[in-house]
């Protein structure tokens, strides 16, 4: 089946710095992407949708200054937090589809802020 | 508005036992069904789906059929397994919307030897 990786696994980072997770679709090519976020024992909450070569769309309550999204290329997606605070500490989940596909997920990165 | 209702967790079962792990949705249109599994610090796996009605979904085991009358979609497993202690999560998409996948809220199961 279609495979998705995520990068890196897990970080840790001090807070006030920016932290960049790479999504990529490995074996099809992903026109649009999904960037969820789960906190602890919960459900996946969805952050934002982006679609390759346009901006993404964020979900209500997201802050799209805070939580990057960059969607260059139709195997690579990226999410960057910046100024990272130990509120954002959180296990963030991408997806992948190509066209109106079923969506393929990540291992998932879990970030800890200090 | 859409949404799924799954049962909640934790189930805690012996090795062997007979697995239901129910699951209602509410939507508007005509949507797919999905389970996905997560184990532990990993992503989500899809296990199985259904896109229409009396459609049966089956995966490792798992089964789960498409019920439009009881707008239902329970997953069920004859024979489980410690190697199946998860978060199963059930889904559905509206495909003719926005393509969101709408989770209910997961149900940890844990299998004893």
């Amino acid at each position: 089946g279609a495979v998705v990786s995520q990068h890196p696994s897990w970080v840790i980072c001090k807070s006030g710095t920016s932290v960049k997770i790479e999504c990529r679709s490995l074996d099809f090519q992903a026109t649009t992407m999904f960037w969820y976020r789960q906190f602890p024992k919960q459900s996946l909450m969805l952050m934002a949708t982006s679609n390759e070569g346009s901006k993404a769309t964020y979900e209500q309550g997201v802050e799209k200054d805070k939580f990057l999204i960059n969607h260059a290329s139709l195997t690579l997606s990226t999410l960057t937090v910046t100024s990272a605070h130990p509120e954002d500490s959180s296990f963030y989940i991408c997806s992948a589809r190509e066209g109106r596909g079923t969506q393929y997920f990540g291992p998932g990165t879990r970030l800890t802020v200090l | 508005g859409n949404s799924v209702t799954q049962m909640e967790g934790p189930v805690t079962l012996s090795e062997e036992a007979f697995l239901t792990i129910n699951c209602t949705y509410t939507a508007t249109g005509y949507p797919s069904l999905f389970w996905y599994v997560q184990y532990p610090g990993e992503g989500l796996q899809l296990l199985l789906k259904a896109t229409k009605a009396d459609d049966k979904g089956s995966n490792k085991g798992f089964e789960a059929t498409y019920r439009k009358e009881t707008t239902s979609f329970h997953l069920e497993k004859g024979s489980v397994q410690v190697s199946d202690s998860a978060v199963y999560f059930c889904a559905l998409i509206l495909m003719n919307r926005d393509d969101k996948i709408i989770f209910g809220k997961g149900t940890r199961l844990h299998i004893l030897p």
